[in-house]
C-alpha cells in the first residue's frame, strides 16, 4: 500500500536561513515516482519536482535541492537561503501506475503537508 | 503558458443546495482528477477520469457526489445535496496518460453553512 509520510507539520525559519522537509514513503512497486509541490496561500499547487524510483541522483535548481535515497525511502527537500516568498504549505507525493501497462494513468498520494514560514 | 481553468474560485451555500464545479484541463491532457482538500491536509483524490471514463472514484461519495466528463474534455463535479462536512477546496488537476506530473488550476474553496 501507498504512504507518504511528512512528519514535519510546521517549520519556522529565519530569512536566509536554509531548510529541510523530510518526506518518508512506502510502497511496494518497484517504479514509482516521487513529487514535490508548493501550496502558497492563493491555494493552487505548484508542480516543484518529479522523480522516478530508478534516478537517485540528486538535484539541485537555483536554491532548491532534493535528497533522493531508496535505503531510506526518503525524499527530503531543502531550500538554501530561505525568502519571506518560500512560505507556503509544500507536499510530497507518490505516485505509481496503474496496471501492468499504464493503461489507467496513474495513482498518486499525497502527504499532509509541511507548513513553512520564513521570517523577515 | 497553458493552464488548467476551474470556475467558480469560491462558492458559499446553505446546507442541502446543490453546488457545481467546473473544470477545463489543460489542452490534450488525457486524464483529469478531481480532488478535495480539507484544511491542514493533503489532497485526496475524488475521481480520476482517463479520456470520458472513469478510472478510479472509489473515494467519491456517490449518494451525493457525481462527476461527468462527456467530451473526454473538461469536466463537472456536483454535490447534491451539499452537508457541512463538505467545506473544503475543491482542486481540478490534468495529466497526460504517459507521465504522472499533473498540473493543478487553482482551486474552488467551498463553504457550507
Amino acid at each position: 500500500a501507498q504512504k507518504v509520510t511528512q512528519a514535519q507539520t510546521e517549520i519556522s525559519v529565519v530569512e536566509k536561513e536554509d531548510v529541510t522537509l523530510d518526506c518518508v514513503y512506502e510502497t511496494r512497486d518497484t517504479t514509482y515516482y516521487l513529487f514535490w509541490y508548493k501550496q502558497p496561500p492563493s491555494g493552487e499547487l505548484v508542480f516543484l519536482i518529479r522523480r522516478n524510483s530508478f534516478d537517485e541522483q540528486n538535484e539541485i535548481s537555483g536554491r532548491y535541492s532534493w535528497n533522493f535515497q531508496k535505503s531510506t525511502s526518503s525524499f527530503n527537500f531543502t531550500i538554501t537561503a530561505s525568502q519571506v516568498v518560500d512560505s507556503a504549505v509544500y507536499f510530497c507525493a507518490l505516485s505509481e501506475a496503474r496496471g501492468v501497462y499504464n493503461t489507467g494513468g496513474f495513482k498518486t498520494i499525497f502527504g499532509a503537508g509541511t507548513r513553512l514560514f520564513v521570517k523577515a | 503558458e497553458a493552464e488548467v481553468a476551474q470556475s467558480p474560485r469560491y462558492k458559499i451555500t446553505e446546507k442541502s443546495q446543490a453546488v457545481a464545479f467546473w473544470c477545463d484541463p489543460i489542452s490534450g491532457h488525457a486524464t483529469l482528477y478531481w480532488y478535495r482538500q480539507i484544511l491542514g491536509q493533503g489532497p485526496e483524490l475524488l475521481v480520476q477520469f482517463q479520456d470520458e471514463s472513469v478510472v478510479d472514484d472509489s473515494q467519491l461519495p456517490k449518494d451525493r457526489f457525481s462527476a461527468e466528463r462527456l467530451k473526454g474534455v473538461d469536466s463537472t463535479l456536483k454535490i447534491q445535496p451539499a452537508e457541512l462536512g463538505d467545506s473544503a477546496m475543491y482542486l481540478c488537476a490534468s495529466g497526460t496518460a504517459l507521465t504522472d506530473t499533473q498540473y493543478f488550476g487553482p482551486g474552488t474553496r467551498l463553504t457550507v453553512l
